[in-house]
């Protein structure tokens, strides 16, 4: 495997069920990221991790839930979703080098999720 | 509040026919600009990194360049493969690693 990869690439849930989406980056980065992506609008910043401690939460409900083992892998888990949850949910990792430098995010293919 | 705005929203070229893109910003203080690449039911592919204004950088028929307020994506002699959305994306002093997407411009070059 190469870059970053995501499992599943599609997702359907009832807004009971409980489900985790998994990430895991293959390019020795030290942080990671999740945004959403919803039609007609950009990208939104989740959450970041830097050295699987997270350093922002931006203001996302306690119905997404991240966690990071470790430097490679991050999860969200999900559970009671809205049907507007319903989007494109993107994985992302970046090596920071220092507080002034500029860090180019790589993104994996992400997963569909559908909320019914 | 930094913000990004990209215009046009769509543009259709003919193949061969050259083009520029427009990324316009709102920044505290610039610590990088950003071009990616998506295509349908894939996530960003990250294209360029530009840091200072003056600054251009090149890749194949693409060229971005940047100012202290816009950025521009020059798309010279495209082909139907360059079709896809390209997206621009903004790093502040402030903002520590938060990158601030702009909606995008979807492209199609028709053969």
């Amino acid at each position: 495997e190469t870059g970053v990869t995501q499992t599943p690439r599609h997702l359907v849930m009832g807004m009971t069920n409980k489900k985790s989406l998994k990430c895991e980056q293959h390019l020795g980065h030290n942080a990671m990221y999740w945004y959403k992506q919803s039609a007609k609008k950009p990208l939104e910043l989740m959450f970041v991790y830097n050295f699987k401690e997270q350093t922002e939460n931006n203001s996302v409900p306690s119905r997404f839930s991240p966690e990071c083992p470790n430097s490679s892998h991050l999860f969200l888990h999900l559970h009671t979703l809205q049907p507007e949850d319903s989007a494109l949910y993107l994985c992302a990792s970046s090596q920071v080098i220092g507080a002034g430098e500029p860090c180019e995010q790589y993104f994996g293919p992400g997963t569909r999720l559908t909320v019914t | 509040e930094d913000q990004v705005t990209q215009s046009p929203e769509a543009l259709r070229l003919q193949e061969g026919e050259s083009s520029s893109l427009n990324c316009s910003y709102t920044v505290s203080g610039l610590r990088g600009l950003f071009w990616y690449r998506q295509d349908p039911g894939k996530g960003p592919e990250f294209l360029f990194t530009l840091y200072s204004a003056g600054e251009e950088k090149e890749k194949e028929r693409l060229k971005a360049t940047l100012t202290k307020k816009e950025s521009f994506l020059h798309i010279t002699a495209p082909k139907p493969e360059d079709s896809a959305t390209y997206l621009c994306a903004v790093q502040s002093v402030q903002g520590a690693q938060k990158l601030v997407f702009g909606q995008g411009t979807r492209l199609t070059i028709n053969p």
